[in-house]
């Protein structure tokens, strides 16, 4: 059972470019989350999703940022005019409930976006 | 909304201990602990749930008090693969969803 995919693992864009960050679960879990972490930095919580559904996206900025989960397919995270503050590693985690109770979260190698 | 870590960062030798803490300053419903080593992924190690229980994992264990808002990470006997950066991730009820993390501990344990 293969664990959470993430690609790229690494992405360098120019300013004004757009991201796209690619997130597939594991088998079975239909809950995916997107942490954004900066350097010597903790996780922080950007949106959660269930299939065709964004159920919680309060940390997520307000504008150039969104995420969708569709029926088939991984999850994207798609940041639009990236600026250098965007830059970050970006990490998705699957879990097959809500990440609530005895429900462990199993996290991909993550995405480190660089722009330029 | 994010839980405070301490301390933020300590060097052990091998065979040492260390307590690394968590507090939050709204109530708590459940603390995660991962562990990320640098370059990787985070790595869950356990869930405690409100009831001021304890659960262990190898040498590794930890408490939760939900009155005092805080859980602390006990790590006895340090092996070098212990080091990494620890984040304690807290939940703040049924349906909330999502967890908030801390800022991480890093822990860096030499021979």
């Amino acid at each position: 059972n293969a664990g959470v995919m993430q690609n790229p693992r690494h992405l360098v864009r120019r300013r004004g470019q757009e991201a796209r960050l690619r997130c597939s679960p594991m088998k079975g879990h239909s809950h995916v989350y997107w942490y954004r972490q900066l350097p010597e930095e903790g996780l922080k919580f950007m949106v959660y999703l269930q299939k065709e559904n964004i159920i919680d996206e309060s940390g997520m900025p307000k504008e150039r940022f969104s995420a969708e989960f569709p029926k088939e397919g991984p999850s994207i995270l798609r940041i639009q005019q990236v600026v250098r503050g965007d830059s970050a590693a970006y990490f998705c985690a699957s879990s097959p409930r809500g990440q609530t109770s005895n429900t462990e979260a199993f996290f991909g190698q993550g995405t480190r976006l660089t722009v330029v | 909304q994010q839980p405070v870590q301490s301390p933020q960062a300590v060097i052990l030798r091998e065979g040492e201990d260390a307590v690394i803490n968590c507090s939050s300053s709204k109530a708590l419903y459940s603390v995660h602990w991962y562990r990320q080593k640098h370059g990787e992924a985070p790595v869950f190690l356990m869930i405690l749930l409100k009831g001021g229980e304890q659960k262990g994992h190898e040498k590794i264990s930890a408490s939760f008090n939900e009155k005092k808002q805080q859980s602390s990470l006990y790590l006895t006997a340090s092996q070098l693969s212990y080091s990494g950066t620890y984040f304690c991730g807290t939940e703040r009820g049924t349906g909330a969803n999502n967890l908030f993390f801390g800022t991480g501990t890093r822990l860096t344990v030499i021979p």
